[in-house]
């Protein structure tokens, strides 16, 4: 079951913050986070396996919300970099395969 | 070992041809996905293998398309009578496997355009 990602798009300048929602109406095992830049392939930011999990990679870090089934990607004080579509994953309980989520396009500009 | 490579990068074919996709997963990884990608789409999920053994099939994936990961190394996805709206980037995925599915490293893709 493919997860809903909101908002669809957002643009920021350098140095905002931004949050990005995964959304699943399965119960979830893991939530994956993936950047992926026109042109790319997907690349992997992180993984969250249990409930109210928290990671963060440098100023990127995520929170997983089992209960409810929802993660939420946070970028703080973005970078030109951080450009590129988002997209969560998910794996759900009842199996192994792997959805990805609709995508949420980041620009940041000057 | 590099990565996931695919091959070939980009496929033009002809309405009604079949066309052939390869990839080579990371030598240990034990899980391989196919997904499709459309323009401004997120990977849609077409199959995945554990080994040899193809353990999921989505329903988007019609009787014209074929999967197989023979002596579980490498994986080929075959699109019998191509159709237009068959046109995509094709992407295949590995990973080690296990109850946690784990990072998934993605080949470059294989860009399908049917005329």
């Amino acid at each position: 079951q493919q997860p809903v990602q909101s908002p669809q798009a957002v643009i920021l300048r350098e140095g905002e913050d931004a949050v990005i929602n995964c959304s699943s109406s399965k119960a979830l095992y893991s939530v994956h986070w993936y950047r992926q830049k026109h042109g790319e392939a997907p690349i992997f930011l992180m993984i969250l396996l249990k409930g109210g999990e928290q990671k963060g990679h440098d100023k990127i870090s995520a929170s997983f919300n089992e209960k409810k089934q929802q993660s939420s990607l946070y970028l703080t004080a973005s970078q030109l970099s951080y450009s590129g579509t988002y997209f969560c994953g998910t794996e759900e309980v009842t199996g192994n395969q792997f959805y990805f989520g609709t995508g949420t396009s980041l620009t940041v500009i000057p | 070992d590099t990565g996931v490579s695919q091959d070939p990068r980009h496929k033009i074919t002809k309405r009604g041809q079949n066309v052939t996709f390869r990839c080579d997963p990371i030598s240990e990884h034990n899980r391989l996905y196919w997904y499709r990608q459309t323009l401004g789409q997120g990977p849609e999920f077409l199959t995945y293998f554990q080994n040899e053994a193809q353990l999921e099939k989505s329903r988007l994936l019609s009787d014209r398309f074929s999967a197989e990961r023979p002596k579980g190394s490498f994986s080929t996805l075959e699109i019998q009578r191509t159709e237009q709206g068959d046109s995509a980037m094709y992407l295949c995925a590995s990973n080690l496997g296990g109850r946690s599915t784990g990072e998934l490293f993605f080949g470059e893709g294989s860009r399908l355009t049917v005329l």
